[in-house]
């Protein structure tokens, strides 16, 4: 079974709809990170969570938001969803602590925005 | 600020050859390290790390030695097979950033029979 999970896999949706991506991990960290990838870009950080209460703004929040539910999820909503938008979205959780937090990442969610 | 600079793909190799995919960086302090692989329709996973200078991380094959006087990181393997076909990613940890990854753009490799 996967330890990060991401749900929808895909989805197709219309200009100024309200998506919500979800994602789900096992691996009991504390630490969970939405990231968006576009071709040529690499990884850009959206959001970041190290607790609960504890949620930070990455490079590319705007149009963005989150909710740390349990310390097992994250959810990532878009309030009001654009074409620039459209991009694979992954989900990553760490370990708190430590010189070094390897980050597990998520099967992503293809998110196209018409 | 941090960046990470990687060599534009795809790279296209024939089973058997040398892989060099060059990766260099610029950070404010002093930065861990990583190549991440993306194998098609997948997440990614870490591939190797090296956390100081001249520390040499190595995993299946793959090596990586951390060059500060370079700011380098460049991978390397010495005979690449059909399923080593992916997306790579370098990426640093900075001091100070807490778990925050800086990625490159990926470069893909497509290795053929």
């Amino acid at each position: 079974d996967a330890d990060v999970t991401q749900t929808p896999r895909n989805r197709i949706t219309k200009t100024g709809k309200r998506i919500m991506l979800e994602c789900s991990q096992t691996k009991g960290h504390d630490r969970m990170y939405w990231y968006r990838q576009d071709p040529g870009l690499g990884l850009q950080l959206i959001y970041y969570s190290f607790d609960v209460k504890d949620i930070n703004k990455g490079e590319i929040s705007d149009g963005y938001s989150v909710s740390r539910q349990a310390q097992a999820k994250f959810s990532l909503s878009l309030e009001s969803a654009i074409p620039n938008q459209t991009a694979l979205y992954f989900c990553a959780t760490s370990l708190a602590g430590g010189s070094y937090n390897e980050q597990f990442f998520g099967p992503g969610t293809r998110l196209t925005v018409l | 600020g941090n960046s990470v600079t990687q060599m534009e793909g795809p790279v296209t190799l024939s089973e058997e050859a040398f892989l060099t995919i060059n990766c260099t960086y610029t950070a404010t302090g002093y930065p861990s390290l990583f190549w991440y692989v993306q194998y098609p329709g997948e997440g990614l996973q870490l591939l190797l790390k090296a956390t100081k200078a001249d520390d040499k991380g190595s995993n299946k094959g793959f090596e990586a030695t951390y060059r500060k006087e370079t700011t380098s990181f460049h991978l390397e393997k010495g005979s690449v097979q059909v399923s080593d076909s992916a997306v790579y990613f370098c990426a640093l940890r900075d001091t100070g950033t807490a778990s925050k990854l800086t990625f490159g753009t990926g470069t893909r490799l497509q290795v053929t029979l």
